[in-house]
């Protein structure tokens, strides 16, 4: 058990770039979740896995957001045209169905300039 | 719809005295789980401990026990024996049980254990 993985720690872009972060859940979960953190907030929900199938969406999640679990295994998050207001930090987490805890990644950090 | 509220912004303790940080909640669902996490500097959201709305006796693990007082709707974090290494942000979360929903979180305490 090598935990939640996500890659980068930390990436700086320009207004107007596309983003696209990496998180590798706990072998064997099959739900994944994607949150987004905002400096003295607590993490909001963004979207949701279960296995390959992406469940649910907030409404935070803009078109310019999406997100991919191909074959159930690791997820993506891609944002596109960058905007200051997506600064904030990104946080993956994993669970198994039938087990309330999940477990959480260090998270990305994402500075748009 | 889910709520969680966290009045104290930040809180002071003293190494080896306990803590109680506030948990206040708000939900339609007849059944749910109430979580603390910890966040520390680095990011990582580590899990604390966890209370079912319908277990019968306040959940504990280790120097942490959750103070759970359900006609009240409050789920208060006890932090015994203080450590330095506690430092950090505290966030109280919910969600229904059962089900893969999202979990709500609150907006955080921040913690600073002092010699």
């Amino acid at each position: 058990d090598t935990g939640v993985s996500q890659n980068p720690r930390h990436k700086i872009t320009k207004r107007g770039q596309n983003v696209t972060f990496r998180c590798d859940p706990i072998s064997e979960h099959n739900r994944l979740y994607w949150y987004r953190q905002t400096l003295g907030q607590g993490p909001e929900f963004l979207t949701y896995f279960q296995n390959e199938a992406q469940l649910e969406k907030s409404r935070l999640l803009s078109d310019r957001f999406s997100a991919e679990r191909p074959k159930g295994s690791f997820s993506t998050l891609e944002i596109q045209r960058t905007e200051q207001g997506d600064s904030a930090m990104y946080l993956c987490a994993s669970s198994s169905a039938g087990r309330e805890k999940l477990f959480f990644g260090s998270g990305t950090q994402l500075s748009v300039l | 719809a889910q709520k969680i509220t966290q009045t104290q912004p930040g809180m002071f303790v003293q190494e080896k005295e306990a803590v109680t940080l506030d948990c206040t909640y708000d939900t339609s669902d007849q059944s749910y789980g109430l979580f603390w996490y910890k966040q520390p500097s680095s990011g990582e959201m580590i899990f604390l401990i966890y209370q079912g709305s319908y277990d019968e006796q306040n959940a504990t693990e280790g120097r942490y026990s959750l103070n759970f007082q359900k006609a009240r709707k409050s789920a208060n974090l006890v932090i015994s024996a203080s450590q330095l290494g506690d430092s950090a942000m505290y966030f109280c979360a919910m969600r229904p049980t059962g089900t893969a929903s999202k979990l709500t979180f609150g907006t955080g305490t921040r913690l600073q254990v002092t010699l």
